[in-house]
């Protein structure tokens, strides 16, 4: 496809279930970024790729989230014992660079019951 | 660290009124400067950037931006709004030097007939 795509679109899971939520950026996108959108507000930075290399985990809100991208193109986000608070929508970008626009896909909506 | 102030939550009007959306950033520094445009279970999508050169950029569907240097701000303006322009409005910043944009918390713009 032409977009970033992810999956799933919707995930519903229970407290202390894994979790792993996919990108697959534009095809040739040197930059993949994950963000985090709780209801109500904007997008929160968690981490950044260039290529295969990630070079910002800043975001990450603790060590249950895992962030990898091996190959340089399709990346996964990994959240262990999933809690309550990680409910939220993650979102995935791409950029052909290192500056400019980022290129969104639609979201993975993460419930934890 | 750089923050993106959006103050205002919730901006109603009515339909072919004015609208302006306002954005203030804390960096001193030289910026990159975007809106972007999210409607309701979608991904965000770019509607404007300023990377150098004019400070007034014009974006998609109408809309237009001043970069304003001295007072840090980079206001989002339609001069006449559509229904169809319901939607959250996110303005990011990059920092020079830094490949991370920072989000503010967007605004809803909500348009009445």
């Amino acid at each position: 496809g032409a977009g970033v795509s992810q999956s799933p679109r919707y995930k519903v899971a229970k407290r202390g279930q894994d979790v792993a939520l996919r990108c697959d950026p534009i095809s040739g996108h040197v930059s993949l970024f994950w963000y985090q959108q709780a209801l109500g507000q904007g997008p929160e930075f968690l981490t950044y790729f260039q290529n295969e290399a990630q070079l910002d985990k800043s975001g990450l809100p603790s060590d249950r989230f895992f962030a990898e991208r091996p190959e340089g193109s399709v990346s996964t986000l990994k959240i262990q014992r999933t809690q309550q608070e990680d409910s939220a929508v993650y979102l995935c970008a791409s950029n052909p660079s290192t500056t400019g626009e980022l290129f969104f896909g639609e979201g993975s909506r993460l419930t934890v019951l | 660290a750089q923050s993106v102030t959006q103050l205002d939550s919730q901006v109603p009007v009515f339909e072919e009124a004015p609208v302006e959306l306002r954005c203030n950033y804390s960096s001193s520094v030289s910026v990159y400067l975007f809106w972007y445009v999210q409607y309701p279970n979608q991904g965000l999508q770019l509607l404007l950037k300023y990377l150098s050169g004019s400070t007034l950029v014009k974006g998609i569907n109408g809309f237009e931006a001043e970069f304003n240097k001295s007072q840090t701000s980079f206001h989002l303006r339609k001069p006449s709004v559509h229904i169809s322009d319901t939607a959250e409005y996110f303005c990011a910043v990059n920092p020079g030097g830094s490949y991370i944009p920072t989000f503010g918390r967007g605004t809803s713009l909500i348009v009445h007939p």
